[in-house]
């Protein structure tokens, strides 16, 4: 059963910001979203995790709505190397459930 | 290289032979979560040790599949009979059993089944 929503394919300039969504509206209280993306079939590249508060790393940022029920993955200046399959991910404490993710093309 | 290792990188096998993959996880790491991927589709959970002791196993780890951690390090997963429909990429990870720490994924071993 399918935890996270997402669109299938989006395009972004590069240099421009990306923004990921996602919808999770049956996430449970201690439910963590978590964001991978992979690459050419490689494994799936941790790229960053929120319980309730927005999180920034080196790589992106996280903004989850109040309610808990979507977020929002962003790329602050997108390059080349950034397309991939970007996955949102609910992590139950046992299990990582992937959704069907969404394919990101940085265009030039 | 101290990332999660899989051996072997790719496998093509007749149907109905057994096929056996090693994963070697990071270290320090106790979780160790074994996946599997279709072409299009995202990974789907399989089973899950923590140190040497399965906790979890997916209705799709069928009794043709088995897992196995002893001593808690390296993990096989074995299939046996294959079928065509085994046909996928089987990934690892591990992590820490720290509710909120990331799991660092291998870079999986493709599975053909001819």
């Amino acid at each position: 059963d399918a935890k996270t929503t997402q669109p299938p394919s989006m395009d972004c300039a590069e240099g421009r910001a990306a923004n990921l969504p996602c919808n999770h509206s049956t996430i449970s209280g201690n439910e963590y979203v978590y964001w991978y993306r992979q690459i050419h079939s490689q494994g799936p590249q941790y790229i960053i995790h929120g319980l309730k508060n927005n999180e920034t790393n080196e790589m992106a940022s996280l903004i989850i709505t109040e309610d808990r029920k979507s977020s929002t993955l962003i790329l602050p200046h997108a390059t080349l190397r950034d397309t991939a399959v970007y996955y949102c991910i609910v992590f139950t404490g046992n299990q990582f459930y992937f959704g069907t993710g969404t394919s990101l093309t940085v265009i030039p | 290289d101290t990332g999660v290792s899989q051996n072997p990188r790719h496998k093509i096998t007749k149907r109905g032979q057994n096929v056996t993959f090693r994963c070697d996880p990071i270290s320090e790491h106790n979780r160790l979560y074994w996946y599997r991927q279709t072409l299009g589709q995202g990974p789907e959970f399989l089973t899950y040790f923590q140190n040497e002791a399965q906790l979890e196993k997916s209705r799709l780890l069928s009794d043709r599949f088995s897992a196995e951690r002893p001593k808690g390090s390296f993990s096989t997963l074995e299939i046996q009979r294959t079928e065509q429909g085994d046909s996928a990429m089987y990934l690892c990870a591990s992590s820490l059993v720290t509710t909120g720490h990331e799991a660092f994924f291998g870079q999986g071993t493709r599975l053909t089944v001819v």
